[in-house]
């Protein structure tokens, strides 16, 4: 069975840009959350969806939106970007809500 | 404010000794709690999971955690250090009120031969 994929594994952007990432869950999995991990720390929680609907918000500001479609895969958008906002982006999924994760590769994302 | 503390930024031993690796997290009703490894360049994988059972939880690789409600505790152990232990631990709690997923700063275990 295939894991948690994640789109695009590498890419560059330039301040003030806006990008998408992309995640598409274990099959059966409804949960999708997404993370941000800044070199040499630990995973920050951005969002978690479940069913579709948003369950839970980390503390990022409003340049950070995410939604998740009807077969369960998720993006996770990010405008005007900033210097800062350069990271590793994983995404996890679960069968429930407060189910093991199981995690992608992750996005690594450049601003320059 | 919810928080998970791993007290050690870095741990350090010899092939064949003990490993211990401290989490404290912050009180909160029915936490679910894990700890996952980091190996470099590779994703995150669960070692193991407590959620309001045994409070002696058993994982993957030899690895155990013992949750303890009174000290707010998940310290993670290993009896035997292996050389392909070496990697970075994240102790990581979801809250499920006002759900929420917390990860900590981690702990990178060096391995000794």
């Amino acid at each position: 069975d295939a894991g948690v994929t994640q789109s695009p594994t590498h890419l560059i952007k330039t301040r003030g840009q806006q990008v998408t990432l992309r995640c598409s869950p274990i099959s059966g999995h409804k949960s999708v959350s997404w993370y941000q991990q800044v070199l040499g720390q630990g995973p920050q929680f951005i969002f978690q969806y479940y069913e579709k609907e948003e369950r839970g918000r980390g503390n990022f500001p409003d340049r950070f939106s995410a939604r998740q479609f009807p077969n369960y895969s998720s993006e996770l958008n990010v405008n005007a970007l900033l210097l800062g906002d350069s990271a590793l982006y994983l995404c996890a999924s679960s069968l429930s809500e407060y189910g093991e994760l199981f995690f992608g590769e992750g996005s690594r994302l450049t601003v320059l | 404010a919810q928080s998970v503390t791993q007290l050690d930024s870095h741990v350090s031993v010899s092939e064949g000794t003990p490993v211990l690796l401290r989490c404290n997290y912050s009180s909160s009703y029915s936490p679910s709690l894990f700890w996952y490894v980091q190996h470099p360049n590779k994703g995150l994988q669960l070692l193991l999971k407590y959620t309001s059972a045994a409070t002696l939880v058993k994982g993957i690789n030899g690895f155990e955690a013992e949750f303890k409600k009174s000290e707010t505790s998940f310290h993670l152990t290993k009896p035997s250090a292996h050389m392909s232990d070496a990697a970075e631990y994240f102790c990581v709690v979801t809250y499920t009120g006002g759900f929420k997923t917390i990860f900590g700063a981690g702990t990178r275990l060096f391995v000794k031969a």
